[in-house]
């Protein structure tokens, strides 16, 4: 089993849509946790990290949920700039940084 | 822009050659940590350096070593070069180590291995 899981879609949705993507992640000692967005052949840039409580940012939430070991990333009023990969990240920082990147979700908005 | 530059942005190297490729932070942030990231993949964890010291290292062999310099900026060098080991190479610098800390990503080194 992968330590993070992503769904790898692509998810082809249509502009206006609300799309969900969830990340399962596998050891329960992580303690962060984060939501990168990357474009064709370009470096992960970051989208939002993702808190106990959830947290909005605009068009973006984000949800952790500990006890079923999942993060997700939900986008409301999709634009056609939103067509990219959303990687979830999870960091196992204790004594040293490990840091996961999930294989990633593509995401296409269609006109 | 982040900031965070890489260098070369493309290589060609054959199997069984070494490689070193470079990194120079965004200023003001002492960590820096490789990705590896192969065609339609996420980018998987190499290692992490904060204040010159290796801080974490991911499931990569020996043959994958680096260098942090006093200003911060890195080296990760690879021996013996396999065709598995044909990647974008990442760096990404962060303020510090630890918990919660975003990274800023260089566009990469694309490292191809005949």
């Amino acid at each position: 089993r992968k330590e993070v899981e992503q769904d790898p879609g692509p998810f082809n949705v249509p502009e206006g849509a609300t799309v969900a993507f969830n990340c399962t992640y596998s050891n329960s000692a992580s303690q962060s946790f984060f939501w990168y967005r990357q474009d064709c052949r370009k470096e992960p840039k970051l989208l939002m990290s993702v808190y106990s409580s959830g947290n909005e940012d605009g068009r973006f939430t984000a949800q952790l949920n500990r006890a079923s070991q999942y993060i997700s990333l939900l986008i409301r009023d999709s634009k056609l700039s939103d067509s990219a990969t959303y990687l979830c990240v999870v960091d196992s920082y204790s004594s040293a940084s490990k840091i996961i990147f999930g294989s990633g979700t593509r995401l296409s908005i269609r006109p | 822009e982040t900031g965070v530059t890489q260098s070369p942005t493309h290589l060609i190297k054959t199997r069984g050659q070494q490689v070193t490729l470079r990194c120079s932070s965004q200023s003001g942030h002492n960590t820096v940590s490789w990705y590896q990231q192969a065609l339609g993949q996420g980018p998987q964890f190499i290692f992490q350096y904060y204040r010159e010291e290796e801080n974490g290292r991911g499931n990569f062999p020996p043959r994958f070593s680096g260098l942090q310099f006093p200003n911060y900026s890195s080296e990760l060098n690879v021996n013996a070069l396999e065709l598995d080991d044909s990647a974008l190479y990442l760096c990404a610098s962060s303020l510090a180590s630890g918990m919660g800390n975003e990274q800023f990503f260089g566009p990469g080194t694309r490292l191809t291995v005949l």
